[in-house]
């Protein structure tokens, strides 16, 4: 059974400073890793996805990395601004299966 | 340019009434999800549909209906509403191609 863990659970960083968040999966046998942004009373912002044949993508201050080896993905932002703040959420999908995964999110609290 | 659209946003039930929640996608999508969102919890998946006229039950399916109504349409049931339902729900369609994910702005429902 997939398993998907954010760690921290909450972070928070002065502005401008360039952060690594990071999500891991159990099974390597995935289709997509999805990186999500949800801020408070929201729903779900789609950020980046990153298919398994992939080994990052990039949008923006924004870069998501994919290493199924190891079972796990992180999401680089740089140069970070309060307007960053907000949860963000990983979810993996396993090949051959129509449901993600997600994980329990990091909340990231930009000060300035 | 809509995406997912979920109806209504927020809804105020007594214990014991039942209600529906509305959820429509423009994205010709065959995918379709119902999520809830409950602190510490994460996101839980409820019940899901691949197809047009094909439901399957997800981790958290009881007390709960749906109706794949069409391709563009999925509706939850809660027949007998109960406290431990308040939550917030979300709908989400899936790009089949790609697995991407996309989510509607979510339904408050507070069961009193």
């Amino acid at each position: 059974k997939q398993e998907v863990t954010q760690i921290p659970a909450a972070l928070s960083v002065p502005e401008g400073e360039n952060l690594v968040l990071n999500c891991s999966f159990t099974d390597s046998a995935i289709y997509n890793l999805q990186w999500f942004r949800q801020d408070p009373g929201k729903g779900l912002t789609s950020l980046l996805l990153i298919q398994s044949s992939q080994r990052e993508q990039t949008s923006g201050r924004l870069n998501a990395s994919l290493d199924k080896s190891s079972g796990r993905s992180t999401l680089y932002i740089a140069a970070s601004q309060p307007g960053d703040s907000a949860t963000y959420l990983c979810a993996a999908l396993r090949v051959g299966s129509e449901k993600l995964v997600f994980g329990k999110g990091t909340k990231l609290t930009v000060n300035p | 340019n809509a995406g997912v659209t979920q109806t209504p946003k927020f809804q105020v039930l007594k214990t014991g009434q039942s209600m529906t929640l509305q959820c429509a996608q423009d994205m010709n999508h065959n995918s379709m999800y119902w999520y809830r969102q409950d602190p510490g919890m994460g996101l839980r998946l409820i019940y899901y549909s691949a197809s047009e006229g094909t439901t399957d039950k997800g981790e958290v399916p009881n007390g709960y209906n749906v109706s794949r109504l069409n391709k563009r349409e999925f509706s939850l049931r809660l027949e007998s509403a109960a406290p431990s339902q308040t939550s917030v729900y979300f709908c989400a369609s899936m790009k089949e191609n790609t697995g991407e994910l996309f989510f509607g702005e979510g339904s408050r429902l507070t069961v009193l």
